[in-house]
This record gives structure tokens, C-alpha cells and sequence, in this order.
């Protein structure tokens, strides 16, 4: 079975662009959760998503937002980039929604200028 | 708003030793503990969890302590190899407000010397 997919695997912006991410979960999850890396940091939790509806939702400005489509596929926006947005942006699916087992994607390293 | 609490930050262990990394947490919806593995680059993997039923779980090198009533879980990692250094983080299913949800700790960064 397929992992989590992650695209892109990297990619540079400059401060003010918005950039929109993507995460394909393991066939058959639906619940899709986004986190925050920073070096030096923990995982900070974003937002999770559970059939098509925002289940939770962490401690980020509004800049910060979500979806996820039909077929489980999800994707976070980030606004107005500013220098500290700059990140391991990682995707978890699982079965269910809620805290179960996740299993992550490799990120995206986003870099803002 | 509910963390969990990892240590070491960090740890240099010497090939052959054991490894020790510990966390606590506060309120938890049920008891499920994970840990994941992350190597640079990589995203976290998930190495080995404990549910409920027992107070602790081996497999292989790796193996989880559990105390439900100290509110702590654990995990060893016997005859550490230069192989095993990564970052580790625990996690545990907090209640919030706005529900349950997965968290992590802050991460311990291992080092195993040949």
C-alpha cells in the first residue's frame, strides 16, 4: 500500500505570496492532520480534516487555512507568507478521525524569503 | 492548553548502551501511547505504540513502559546502535475543548556513538 504523498517536496516563496500545499492520504484514510516543524521545535498541530469537514483546529493566525476533497486529498493555504512561516510542513492520515495512529508523508520545506 | 512533557532534549548514548526517553501527560481521552521515529529529512515514523491492556509492550530493541497512575510512559531502547540515532517523539491523545487530538513531545534528539 502506497504511503503518504506529499507535493512539492520543497519549495521557495517571498514574504506576502501564499502558497497551497498537498497531501494524498494511505488508501482507504480519511482523516488527514497537518503539522508545523521548525528545527528545534516539536510537531505543532494545524488542523485536521475528516470527511471533508475541519475537525480541529490548533493555536495559528487565520493565514493559516484548509480543505480536503471527496477522495480524502487535502491541502493547506498559507497567506500573506511571512519569514517565520518557513517550515517542514507535514501531513498525517489515519482511519478514523481523533487521535489515532497517524502515519506521515515526508513534508514539504518551505522557505520564505 | 494541555502538552506533553518529553526528556531528555537530548541524549548521546555509547553503542551497546540503553537508551531512555521519557514523557508525561496530563488528561488523556483514552490510553493510547505512540512513539515515532524521525530521521533528518524524513517525516516521523511510527515506531511502536501501547494501548490500553497492558503496561508494557517490546518489540524487538524497542519496548514501552507505561504507568497509568504516575500519568508516565517510557521507551528503552536496548543495545542502541549508530543506527537508532534520530529524533524521537511521544505522543498521547489530549483532551481539548474542541475534542481529542493526537500530541506530541517536544522530541528528544538521540546519538549513538560507534
Amino acid at each position: 500500500k502506497a504511503g503518504v504523498t506529499q507535493t512539492p517536496r520543497y519549495l521557495i516563496k517571498t514574504r506576502g505570496q501564499q502558497v497551497t500545499l498537498s497531501c494524498s492520504p494511505i488508501s482507504g484514510h480519511r482523516s488527514v492532520s497537518w503539522y508545523q516543524q521548525t528545527p528545534g521545535q516539536g510537531l505543532q498541530f494545524l488542523f485536521e480534516y475528516f470527511s471533508e469537514t475541519q475537525r480541529n483546529k490548533g493555536n495559528f493566525p487565520g493565514r493559516f487555512s484548509g480543505r480536503q476533497f471527496s477522495n480524502s486529498r487535502s491541502e493547506m493555504n498559507v497567506s500573506t507568507l511571512e519569514l517565520g512561516d518557513s517550515a517542514l510542513y507535514l501531513c498525517a492520515s489515519s482511519f478514523g478521525p481523533g487521535p489515532y495512529e497517524q502515519y506521515f508523508g515526508p513534508g514539504t520545506r518551505l522557505t520564505v524569503t | 492548553q494541555q502538552q506533553v512533557k518529553q526528556s531528555p532534549q537530548s541524549l548521546i548514548v555509547q553503542k551497546g548502551g540503553i537508551s531512555i526517553i521519557n514523557c508525561a501527560y496530563e488528561n488523556t481521552a483514552f490510553d493510547y501511547f505512540p512513539w515515532y521515529q524521525q530521521f533528518p529529512g524524513k517525516g516521523p515514523a511510527l515506531l511502536i505504540a501501547i494501548r490500553p491492556d497492558v503496561s508494557e509492550k517490546k518489540e524487538g530493541r524497542f519496548t514501552i513502559s507505561f504507568n497509568k497512575s504516575a500519568k508516565q510512559f517510557s521507551l528503552h531502547i536496548m543495545d542502541s546502535q549508530p543506527g537508532d540515532s534520530a529524533t524521537y517523539f511521544c505522543a498521547a491523545p489530549l483532551l481539548e475543548t474542541s475534542g481529542s487530538r493526537l500530541t506530541f513531545g517536544e522530541g528528544t534528539q538521540l546519538t549513538v556513538n560507534p
